[in-house]
């Protein structure tokens, strides 16, 4: 079973279009994360849902848009995809830990985006 | 804000030997997490291995061991007997216990083993 799925793994479309990734984590986790990891490899959070609510909502165009219908799901919805948007977007997943526990996330394997 | 930094864009080592990753941060928390994550060609992200700030012991996971100098802010990754399976990205990321807890990511070092 996988612990983090993404869909689609590529993807190619045209400027303009509008395009969602999706994401589903099967390990309970209470808290999902949006990365983008750049050409230069340089992964930046952009967004993160806690239970459902929007916790982090990093300096992002408006063009792009999460949501989360519940905890284990969390997509990215882009509009007016723009060449710059290329990049790979990677879903992940964790438990905030207010105690002394150690978490580190569990990635999905990544949806590499081309926008031509 | 924290900034994590790893000034080594690549490195490479001879199979079988040993090679260290370098990575520095910036914080003023004094209880955090540190990690170090895998990217092969793959794409996955692996974690290799974690390191809480409150514990003073250097983290280990068989080939695999840190360097944790808190008052340096250094969290250096040592690999032993290096394989060819070894060749990737390698992430350093710090975590704080604050907030929503986001993972803030170094720029990578890519290391490649010559057989």
């Amino acid at each position: 079973d996988t612990a983090v799925s993404q869909t689609p793994k590529y993807l190619v479309t045209q400027m303009g279009n509008d395009k969602s990734i999706k994401c589903e984590q099967n390990l309970g986790h209470d808290t999902m994360y949006w990365y983008k990891q750049d050409s230069k490899k340089f992964l930046k959070i952009m967004f993160s849902y806690n239970n459902k609510e929007l916790i982090i909502n990093e300096t992002v165009p408006n063009r792009f848009s999460p949501k989360s219908p519940d905890k284990a799901h969390l997509n990215l919805h882009i509009n007016s995809l723009e060449l710059g948007d290329s990049a790979v977007y990677f879903c992940a997943s964790s438990h905030v830990s207010r105690g002394r526990g150690i978490y580190g996330y569990t990635f999905g394997s990544g949806t590499r985006l081309t926008v031509v | 804000a924290q900034t994590v930094t790893q000034s080594q864009p690549e490195m490479s080592v001879q199979e079988a030997e040993t090679v260290t990753l370098s990575c520095t941060y910036d914080t003023s928390e004094s209880d955090y997490y540190l990690f170090w994550y895998k990217q092969p060609p793959s794409r996955q992200m692996i974690l290799v291995i974690r390191q809480e700030a409150y514990k003073q012991q250097n983290a280990t996971e068989n080939r695999f061991s840190v360097n944790f100098q808190k008052a340096a802010k250094s969290f250096s990754l040592k690999i032993s007997d290096s394989q060819l399976g070894d060749a990737a990205m390698y992430f350093c990321a710090y975590r704080s216990p604050q907030g929503a807890q986001k993972l803030v990511f170094g720029q990578g070092t890519r290391l490649t083993i010559n057989p």
